[in-house]
């Protein structure tokens, strides 16, 4: 149980446009997802949390017009990167949890390389 | 802030060996939850065990245990009988509230 899927796994635009990431929660309702990026060999870092039917709350420093994130059911949430530029590039990670607060665990899916042009 | 630290960058071991992670953090919370998680080659985010902060007892799953000190803030992480797949980037980290914080993470080769 408690499997996260995303997609894609990969994705290469040029830069200016607008890339959409998608994560599920295949098994499980997940009233709370997070989004984290990953720089090669370091960890990770989080950029926003987002529960079901609301706005995201993002991470300080984390351009909430840049990283669009919507959480519209209990079973998906998408990052959109918009506008993006070769500093983009990057691992994108997410996670998905029952949203019980600090008792609950997070679990992660395969990650997105995004590659910007 | 929430800090999470661990000291070793690298290390090895011998397989069928036994080796020991480190991780200290740093929390105002009275009620949290740490966990070590493992990053292999894939990328893949692996949850490897989780310890309650309120339970004195150390968690263990199969070959993995953890050395929960509360008062020192440690949390170290036991990996015995050491195998070729528990090659890996290991993460510690602690809850806020919902949020992670992780620490930076320990590249543990293992060696036939």
């Amino acid at each position: 149980g408690a499997v996260v899927s995303q997609h894609p796994s990969r994705v290469i635009c040029k830069s200016g446009t607008s890339v959409k990431i998608e994560c599920r929660s295949l098994d499980f309702q997940a009233t709370t997802m997070f989004w984290y990026r990953q720089f090669p060999k370091k960890s990770l870092m989080l950029m926003a949390t987002s529960n079901e039917g609301s706005k995201a709350t993002y991470e300080q420093g984390v351009e909430k017009d840049k990283f669009l994130i919507n959480h519209a059911s209990l079973t998906l949430s998408t990052l959109t990167v918009t506008s993006a530029h070769p500093e983009d590039s990057s691992f994108y990670i997410c996670s998905a949890s029952l949203g019980l607060g600090s008792t609950d665990t997070q679990y992660f899916g395969p990650g997105t390389r995004l590659t910007v042009l | 802030a929430q800090t999470v630290t661990q000291s070793q960058p690298e290390m090895s071991v011998q397989e069928a060996e036994t080796v020991t992670l480190s991780c200290t953090y740093d929390t105002s919370e009275s009620d949290y939850y740490l966990f070590w998680y493992k990053q292999p080659p894939s990328r893949q985010m692996i949850l490897v065990i989780r310890q309650e902060a309120y339970k004195q007892q150390n968690a263990t799953e199969n070959r993995f245990s953890v050395n929960f000190q509360k008062a020192a803030k440690s949390f170290s992480l036991k990996i015995s009988d050491s195998q070729l797949g528990d090659a890996a980037m290991y993460f510690c980290a602690s809850t806020s509230g919902s949020r992670l914080t992780f620490g930076e993470g320990t590249q543990l080769t293992v060696n036939p």
